[in-house]
């Protein structure tokens, strides 16, 4: 069976210092991969997704990266973090194929201080 | 551009009472729904979800929704809450290339 793996849970950095989340799954093999953010008492917005290695695309413009290195390897990061990148930070994957809605993982909890 | 409005924030309900979480949906095509549900501090699980045929669908923990095109709505029920359904709802539209589209979210809470 498929899974997803998602860490750390939580993370707490200072301002200007860097970020880098990672997330694999497994059991399946050229998923889709997403990376959302979760603001407190906000809604989940898409900030990128990934159809295959090296394939990026971002949907908000901002101070934070993605890469995908290896298949069912999706990583987000940061060079500076702000203030304002704090948040609740969701991986999640589907099938390549058909709209089967997403697998999430369990979240990063990330306290910009 | 798609979007997806859950018009209540909070929801409280009494234990055994019958539930129904509002969605409204705005896509130009046949949309793909979802309802999730997400405890606090976890990701989100996946409840049900629609691509066509019966309108009503089940999902797990005993919910249901009913898609209604006329009304643009997905309309998460259960007749009889627990006090474990206690967790916020995201309803979500699949748009083109597999992007979900979530709303807000609402939150439930379950009264003795």
């Amino acid at each position: 069976s498929q899974t997803i793996h998602q860490w750390p849970a939580t993370l707490v950095q200072p301002v200007g210092s860097p970020l880098s989340l990672e997330c694999t799954v497994e059991g399946t093999s050229n998923p889709n991969l997403y990376w959302y953010r979760q603001a407190a008492g906000r809604g989940l917005q898409l900030l990128f997704y990934s159809v295959g290695i090296g394939q990026i695309s971002s949907e908000v413009p901002q101070n934070l990266s993605a890469s995908r290195p290896q298949d069912r390897q999706f990583i987000l990061s940061s060079k500076k973090l702000l203030l304002s990148d704090s948040g609740f930070y969701l991986c999640a994957w589907s099938p390549g194929q058909g709209d089967n809605g997403y697998t999430f993982g369990s979240g990063t909890r990330l306290t910009v201080v | 551009a798609q979007s997806v409005t859950q018009p209540d924030i909070h929801i409280t309900v009494s234990e055994g009472a019958s539930l129904e979480l509002r969605c409204n949906y705005s896509y130009g095509a046949t949309p793909y729904l979802f309802w999730y549900v997400q405890s606090p501090g976890q990701g989100l699980q996946l409840l049900l979800k629609y691509f066509s045929g019966d309108t009503l669908v089940q999902g797990i923990k005993g919910f249901e929704a009913e898609f209604k095109r006329s009304q643009s709505s997905f309309n998460l029920r259960k007749p009889s809450v627990h006090w474990s359904d206690a967790a916020e709802y995201f309803c979500a539209v699949g748009t083109g290339f597999q992007k979900l589209v979530f709303g807000t979210g609402t939150r439930l809470l379950v009264s003795p």
